[in-house]
Formats: C-alpha cells, sequence, structure tokens
C-alpha cells in the first residue's frame, strides 16, 4: 500500500474484554515497530519485529500484551482482558531495514483504544 | 538506558517568525540518531529532522534545521518562517546504531501553538 494502514482507527471496548489491532505496514518494509502513546506522553516502545521475529518481547507492558507477524506484511497486536490503563493510542510504523542509518520509520495514524 | 528530555509542553510563536523547540538526552553510546517527528491531530508521526551522531555539520530541511551539540547533549529544533500548517506535537527522538530491536525513545513532545 501507499502507506501503513491501522485498524480500527477508533476501538471501545468494556474492560475484560479482548481486543485485536491490526497494521499493514507499506509493502517490502521488512521492520516493524509497535508503539503505545498514552495521553499527554510520548511514545513507548513495545515492540518490533524484523520480518516474522521479534527478538525481543521484553517491551510488552504484561503478559496480556502479545504481537505477531505473518507473512512478514500484516501484523496484529492483541490485548487480553483490557483494563483501563491500557487506555491510549497504539501506533505502528514499518521501515525498509530495521538499521536507522538505512531507513526512515514511516508511521500509521494508530487505533484509539479506549476501555470503559 | 536512554531519555530524551523536553522540557517544553507548550511553545507559541506568531506566524512568520522563528522559534526552537529544546531536546536533551542521555546516552552512553558515541554512534547514535537523533530525530524530529511532528504529529499533527490525524495522529500520523511525520518525520521533520534526523541527525547521525558521527556528523558535525548541523541537518537542515528547508525551513528546519538542528543545532547539535554531542557534548552537551542537546538537540534543539529551529523552525523559521513559521506557518500555521506548522502547528502540532514535535517530538524529539533517540535511536541508536545497532538496528531496529530497541525502537526509538521519544520525549514527551512540546505542543506548538503558531499565533496568526
Amino acid at each position: 500500500g501507499a502507506g501503513v494502514s491501522q485498524s480500527p482507527s477508533n476501538k471501545v471496548t468494556e474492560k475484560g474484554k479482548d481486543v485485536e489491532l491490526r497494521c499493514d505496514p507499506i509493502s517490502g518494509h521488512t521492520a516493524l515497530y509497535w508503539y503505545r502513546q498514552s495521553l499527554g506522553q510520548g511514545l513507548e516502545f513495545l515492540i518490533y519485529f524484523q520480518g516474522n521475529s521479534a527478538p525481543d518481547k521484553s517491551g510488552l507492558p504484561s503478559d496480556r500484551f502479545s504481537a505477531e507477524r505473518t507473512g512478514g506484511s500484516v501484523s496484529t497486536l492483541t490485548i487480553q482482558r483490557t483494563q483501563q490503563e491500557d487506555s491510549a493510542v497504539y501506533l505502528c510504523a514499518s521501515s525498509l531495514t530495521g538499521a536507522p542509518r538505512e531507513a526512515e520509520a514511516f508511521f500509521g495514524q494508530g487505533t484509539r483504544l479506549t476501555v470503559v | 538506558a536512554q531519555t530524551v528530555t523536553q522540557s517544553q509542553p507548550e511553545m507559541s510563536v506568531q506566524e512568520a517568525e522563528t522559534v526552537t523547540l529544546s531536546c536533551t538526552y542521555d546516552t552512553s553510546e558515541s554512534d547514535y540518531y537523533l530525530f524530529w517527528y511532528k504529529q499533527p491531530p490525524s495522529r500520523q508521526m511525520i518525520l521533520v529532522i534526523r541527525q547521525e551522531a558521527y556528523k558535525q555539520q548541523n541537518a537542515t530541511e528547508n525551513r528546519f534545521s538542528v543545532n547539535f551539540q554531542k557534548a552537551a547533549k542537546s538537540f534543539s529544533l529551529k523552525i523559521s518562517d513559521s506557518q500555521l500548517g506548522d502547528a502540532a506535537m514535535y517530538f524529539c527522538a533517540y535511536s541508536n546504531s545497532g538496528g531496529g530491536a530497541d525502537g526509538l525513545t521519544f520525549g514527551k513532545g512540546t505542543h506548538l501553538i503558531i499565533q496568526p
């Protein structure tokens, strides 16, 4: 696609429900990133994929969070048993490679998650 | 761990004037990358300018330039001839040179207001 696409744009869910956020990166980009932006805060790095592999999952806030990437393309971020503190904008970015020297990260417009 | 600090939560400038946004960072690395991102209300993060730490020359992109002081660990953004379209949140970000695995470390942002 022309840019990084995220869906849904907005999601309201009840506390305790599971949610799945989707990121469709720019075609050909091997690196994919998830960030969380809480109200009035900067972006918090969650996880990085190189191809389908995530070498380090320690940035995920809790074991209720999981992420996967299939076919080196689409990625999903799943939050189980959502809590109110999970309310935030979740941003996805992709780049041609994972090396900052070579590639600019392009961001999607994010998913605004509200847990009520 | 690296940290990025933006000490100005909000800045206001008259249209056509010049404004400087401050950023300081802390790292023990000698080779790294610094970025300024713009986030308009659409939520999409847009890269404004990037600086590679091993380059002494300050980066410039049209009306945007940086003052990179490596010893002081300072990386300010100057916007010349401010335009209404420059109004947004601006985030300073850091990346180490080793690749994408650690993602970008962001400051908390500066809200830039352009007065017509």
